[in-house]
Order: C-alpha cells, then structure tokens, then sequence
C-alpha cells in the first residue's frame, strides 16, 4: 500500500473555470477526510465521509464546492466557477475504524490549487 | 467551540540540542485526543505522536515526547537530541467527535529550523 494519493498535484485554473481534484485513501480505511489549508495556516476541515455517506461538511464549503466518495473508495472534491480565494492546498486523509488506529489520520500529499 | 492554539510561529534548535514546542487548547470534553503532526516542505503530514486525555502518563516516542497538563489544557511537544530531519512545521491538533463525525482541529504551526 502506498498511502494516500491525491491527484493532480498541482492545478492551475483560470477563474471561473471549475476544477475537479481526485483522492485515493489507504485501501480499506472507511473514513474519509479533506482539509484546505492556507499559506501560513494549519489545515481547516472541509468534510468528512464514512464509507459513502458524507456526515459533516464545513461551513467553509460553499455551494461552489461538492465532494462524493462513491462506493466508499476514491473520492472527488469538486470547485464551481473558481475563485482567487479558492488558491490553497487542498489535503486528503483517511483512517482506519478500529481500536486506536481510527484516531490516527494518514494524509496524502495535497494538491496545490492557483487561481489565476 | 475547539480552539488549538501555537503561540510560537517560528522556532530554531541547534542539531542535537533539546527545543520545546507549545500548544495550548480549549475544550469542556473530559475525555479527548491530542496530536502533533510533522508538515516537512512539499511533503506529506505525518503524525509525530498522540495523547489521549484520560491517560495521565505523557507520551513517548523515541526522540519526541509530550508535557500533557490537563488542567492548564497544554500540550507542548519536546524533541531531544533534533536532527536536521526534523526541521519541518509543527501542527499541534485536536479531535473532535460530534453527532457521528469526526474532524481534526489544527493550530496554525510552528516552523522549527533546525541549525547544523
């Protein structure tokens, strides 16, 4: 297993062009997270998913922004007509759910979104 | 809400030298989990170590242990002997578990350069 992968790695999109970055999680890991995170900030949650289901999105995911993780594997974080302020490193992790183990993330290398 | 809180945006140790890290947090829960996490440049995050609070023993690992003071709610990590991997930013976390999701709180990091 080579962990999390995330794809591209690094985007650079015209505004107002709508972007579609793609995550991988460590096989079998049913949990399902990505975060944004700023230069100079730590990573903000953006939301969460168990298996398929997505049980909490931030208030920070405007309706310009969708995430699915259909059949509980790969997911997809979708932005609409981007924004310069959409410019951030876009963070995927997933985790286990047993014992200990779900408490520890494992994150992926992030893609790198400019908005130009 | 949970709040992490870095005070110290940079930081510098000397290589085999000891240097501490501090993070303070704020939460009414009882029982919790901590982390620090390592963001090397271009690479992904890892986690260094974890706490969780109903455990009063602090955390060890290897080089990297915590000072876990539950009271005063701080969390600092110490990293003795560093080495020039180390050199990295320094997210102290937080995980909150609410209404069946879960999502990791960060503060904004630590940049630690390590000097040879």
């Amino acid at each position: 297993d080579t962990g999390v992968s995330q794809d591209p790695r690094h985007k650079i999109t015209k505004r107002g062009q709508n972007v579609t970055f793609r995550c991988d999680p460590i096989s079998e890991h049913n949990r399902l997270y990505w975060y944004r995170q700023t230069l100079g900030q730590g990573p903000e949650f953006l939301t969460y998913f168990q298996n398929e289901a997505q049980l909490e999105k931030s208030r920070l995911l405007s309706d310009r922004f969708s995430a699915e993780r259909p059949k509980g594997s790969f997911s997809t974080l979708e932005i609409q007509r981007t924004e310069q302020g959409d410019s951030a490193m876009y963070l995927c992790a997933s985790s286990p759910n047993t014992g200990h183990s779900k408490t520890e993330a494992f994150f992926g290398q992030g893609t790198r979104l400019t908005v130009v | 809400a949970q709040t992490v809180t870095q005070s110290q945006p940079e930081m510098s140790v000397q290589e085999a030298e000891t240097v501490t890290l501090s993070c303070t947090y704020d939460t009414s829960e009882s029982d919790y989990y901590l982390f620090w996490y390592k963001q090397p440049p271009s690479r992904q995050m890892i986690l260094v170590i974890r706490q969780e609070a109903y455990k009063q023993q602090n955390a060890t690992e290897n080089r990297f242990s915590v000072n876990f003071q539950k009271a005063a709610k701080s969390f600092s990590l110490k990293i003795s002997d560093s080495q020039l991997g180390d050199a990295a930013m320094y997210f102290c976390a937080y995980l909150v578990e609410e209404g069946g999701s879960e999502k990791l709180v960060f503060g904004k990091g630590t940049k630690l350069t390590v000097n040879p």
